[in-house]
Order: structure tokens, then sequence, then C-alpha cells
């Protein structure tokens, strides 16, 4: 069964900590996304990768940054956690006409 | 950033009504997607729509694309508790990069 995983569901943090959230995709995907959801807004785009060591800014890259060393892994990194980043963040995968979303890892930062 | 407005932000109704929830968009999409997403889960694609005027139906959902590629709508016919969830539309940019431009959503809720 073909799925994206995140590492964690819920995770509380603390300000000022640096965060990893991970995500993996077992489907051989090129594409990767990272996006964070919160009410009234929509998804938004934080950062994307189309290849093994290549990352794009999305809208929101401030405050995040990536990488993926491996093709089937994608981190998003909080360098400094800060209270407006509580939120869900999504990671997804795609190939042409197939994206697919992991469950999510809602964030809390105190 | 392409902006994708969707209404009604939150619904509620009776099960066995009908409905129709709308995208709307200044930007012409490559392709547009449903999304429904649970609570505590990620979104599930529901439809890729692709070519201007095209309607795709599922089951009780039928998906249109608007004739400009800017818009979207979803019509449920005779909604069941099941439906319930959030759904939302996303944009398929027309640059080559395949981004997703993802709407506010749509919170609906059907009353048994």
């Amino acid at each position: 069964d073909v799925k994206v995983t995140q590492s964690s569901r819920y995770l509380v943090k603390r300000t000022g900590e640096k965060v990893f959230l991970e995500c993996v995709q077992d489907m051989d995907h090129e594409n990767m996304f990272w996006y964070r959801q919160d009410p009234g807004l929509g998804l938004r785009l934080i950062y994307f990768s189309y290849d093994v060591k290549m990352k794009e800014k999305g809208d929101i890259p401030e405050g995040y940054s990536v990488s993926r060393e491996k093709k089937e892994r994608f981190s998003l990194i909080l360098e400094s956690a800060s209270t407006n980043q509580t939120s869900m963040y999504l990671c997804a995968s795609s190939t042409p006409g197939l994206v697919l979303f992991g469950p999510g890892t809602r964030l809390t930062v105190t | 950033t392409q902006l994708l407005e969707q209404s009604p932000q939150f619904l509620s109704i009776q099960e066995g009504e009908n409905l129709t929830v709308y995208c709307n968009s200044s930007s012409v999409f490559s392709s547009l997607q449903w999304y429904r997403q649970e609570p505590g889960e990620g979104p599930v694609l529901l439809v890729t729509v692709v070519t201007g005027g095209e309607v795709k139906k599922l089951k009780r959902l039928t998906f249109q694309f608007g004739d400009a590629r800017k818009d979207s709508s979803l019509h449920i016919t005779a909604a069941q508790p099941g439906d319930t969830g959030l759904y939302l539309c996303a944009g398929v940019d027309q640059t080559g990069a395949n981004n997703l431009f993802f709407g506010t959503g749509t919170r609906l809720t059907v009353i048994p």
C-alpha cells in the first residue's frame, strides 16, 4: 500500500527550539512538498523539491529550511521555533497525475 | 501567489439535500483538483479536471471545470452524513512547475 508518512502526528515544542519534521514516501516520486494549513488560510506552500538535493521556496519560506538528501525523504526544519509557527504541517509527494498527502503533523509551539 | 476563493466557507445541511461548492480564481490553471480532508488526516484526492468545460461524476459528486479553466464547482446530490468533511480545490499552475495552489476550503456538515 503506497503511502506518505510523517514522523509525528502531534508535537509540542518550546519557543527557540530547533524542530525537525520528517516525511518519507515509498513511491519513488520525484516531487515532494511541505505545506502548512491554518484555519481560513487554506494550505500554503512552504518549500518543494523536484530532485535530490534540490529545493525551491514556496509562498511562505521565512523561518523554515528543508533538506532532501535522499529521494524518499524530505525534511522540514524550523531553525528557531516561534509561536506563529503553531500549525498543521502537511507533506505531499507527486508524480504527474498523482498527488498523495501524509497524515499531517500538528505542531504546537509554546 | 495565485488565489483561489472557495464559497461557502461553511455549510451545514440536512441529509438528503443537494449542495454546490464553488472555487473561483482570476488565474488560468492547467488543471484543477478537488480534495476531501477528514479531521486529523491529510487531504485525499477526489478528482482532477483538465479540459475547459469538463464534467466528471463520482457517484453522487459532480465536478465541473469552467470553460476558461479559472473556476470549478462541486455538486453533491442527496448528501449523506459520510460526506461531512473539508473540501479543498487546488489549481495546478501552467508554468510547468506543476505547483498546487489551494483554496481556503469549504467545511461541510451533513446532519442526519
